[in-house]
């Protein structure tokens, strides 16, 4: 069965500052990873999303995330944040026609003027 | 395009009733899966509907239960409700095409007293 481990719960950073925000899965082969974003009392929103070839993808919100098949990560990174990205991340990861997505603990990033 | 839509939105119930929480996918989509959300234990999920059939189901007791009509919407019941399953309920849909991008709707926030 697959899993997701986000190691940080919390991150604070200042606006203007890049981000990084860690996700390590378990999955023997090949995996589907995505990274939502939830604000609060909202449904999850798709960041991006890797199901094969280009190990760095590009999302929507200036997100970007590179796959590492050596180190089973998939870490989301932003250049430069904004106020607006405050919110609670969730990566998740599904195998192929097994119709459900695992998904980590979640990390809150808070965002500081 | 309309997104994913759950009514109801917050519902409040007593231990021992029961609930049903309604979901509308995006139009054309044919999968719709349900995932259970709370502070102790995160993203859980539930169950998977496509055309009307279960392809996967989590790891909930069968007091956890849904269905898919043939215009792709579905419906779960959660049945002699406890305290613990206060929770956000979340509904997603997708082509169904494989395990694919998840679009979720906003939730219906349900809470037993």
């Amino acid at each position: 069965a697959q899993s997701v481990t986000q190691p940080d719960i919390h991150i604070t950073v200042s606006e203007g500052a890049s981000l990084e925000l860690r996700c390590n899965y378990s999955y023997g082969a090949t995996p589907y990873l995505f990274w939502y974003v939830q604000s609060p009392g909202q449904g999850l929103q798709l960041l991006l999303k890797y199901f094969s070839g280009d190990t760095l993808v590009q999302g929507i919100k200036g997100f970007e995330a590179e796959f590492k098949r050596s180190q089973s990560s998939f870490n989301l990174r932003k250049p430069s944040v904004h106020w607006s990205d405050a919110a609670e991340y969730f990566c998740a990861v599904g195998a192929p026609n097994d119709y459900k997505l695992s998904f980590g603990a979640g990390t809150t990033v808070t965002v500081r003027a | 395009k309309a997104g994913v839509t759950q009514t109801p939105r917050y519902l409040i119930k007593t231990r021992g009733q029961q609930v049903t929480l309604s979901c509308s996918p995006i139009s054309g989509h044919r999968s719709v899966s349900w995932y259970q959300q709370t502070p102790g234990q995160g993203l859980q999920f539930l169950f998977e509907y496509f055309s009307e059939t279960q392809r996967n189901k989590g790891n909930f007791p069968g007091r956890f239960s849904g269905r898919q009509f043939s215009n792709s919407r579905s419906e779960m019941n959660v049945s002699t409700l406890e305290l613990g399953d206060s929770a956000l309920y979340l509904c997603a849909s997708s082509s169904g095409q494989g395990t694919g991008e998840l679009f979720f709707g906003e939730g219906s926030r349900l809470t037993v007293l």
